[in-house]
């Protein structure tokens, strides 16, 4: 289907600890969005990768995304508290506004 | 400010009554669309809209309904709320031609 399945579903690190979440696509995707969410909070836009193979980098966070635009994954270097939220995928879907969203992958960072 | 804002940012209702969530932007967006985040499940699209007047299911649009009469408003009607819409709820809009998607700082609607 158009889902896309994230992992791990929950990650507690030690400050200082780098952080990957994976976001997997059992078909091509167009392209990859990533979102953070803190705790009572909305959603905020991260990133889109569209190319093949891309990758983009912002300060301590690295997305990438598969040589087969089936997959994505987002690193953090050296988790500070800031880090701690819940990081989505999104994939769009048929028809524009149409957009499909991971499960999430909610870290908990300890000082 | 650019923002979305919507409207209760908590709701404690009971079954069968009727409720509006209203969400409005002010970036002139022509997408708006409206989500469902349940635990575990991330966030579902419920219904969005690409245009004035021009609207369309999402996911799991049963039991709700939206209008779009204008461009900056898009409402999320509960005709009549059941507990398994107990759920946080999100509007989001974004630019036509971007699909950076902007959100509002959420409803929890609590149905009894």
């Amino acid at each position: 289907g158009q889902q896309v399945m994230q992992i791990p579903q929950y990650q507690h690190v030690q400050e200082g600890e780098d952080f990957t979440t994976y976001c997997n696509s059992s078909t091509t995707l167009s392209n990859i969005q990533w979102y953070k969410q803190r705790p009572g909070g909305h959603p905020v836009f991260l990133i889109q990768l569209v190319k093949s193979g891309e990758v983009k980098k912002q300060k301590r966070l690295t997305f990438q995304f598969g040589e087969a635009k089936k997959n994505s994954s987002l690193h953090i270097t050296a988790t500070q508290t800031t880090d701690v939220g819940t990081y989505f995928c999104a994939r769009r879907g048929y028809g524009f506004n149409k957009f499909y969203f991971g499960s999430g992958t909610k870290l908990n960072v300890k000082p | 400010e650019a923002q979305v804002t919507q409207n209760p940012r908590y709701l404690i209702t009971v079954t069968g009554k009727k409720l509006t969530v209203t969400c409005s932007q002010n970036m002139n967006h022509e997408y708006m669309s409206w989500y469902r985040q349940d635990p575990g499940l991330g966030l579902r699209q419920i219904y969005y809209s690409m245009n004035v007047e021009v609207t369309d299911k999402g996911d799991v649009p049963e039991g709700y309904k939206v209008s779009r009469k204008e461009k900056r408003n898009f409402p999320l009607i509960l005709e009549s709320p059941s507990p398994n819409q107990t759920s946080l709820y999100f509007c989001a809009s974004s630019l036509k031609g971007d699909e950076k998607l902007f959100f509002g700082s959420g409803t929890q609607l609590s149905v009894l």
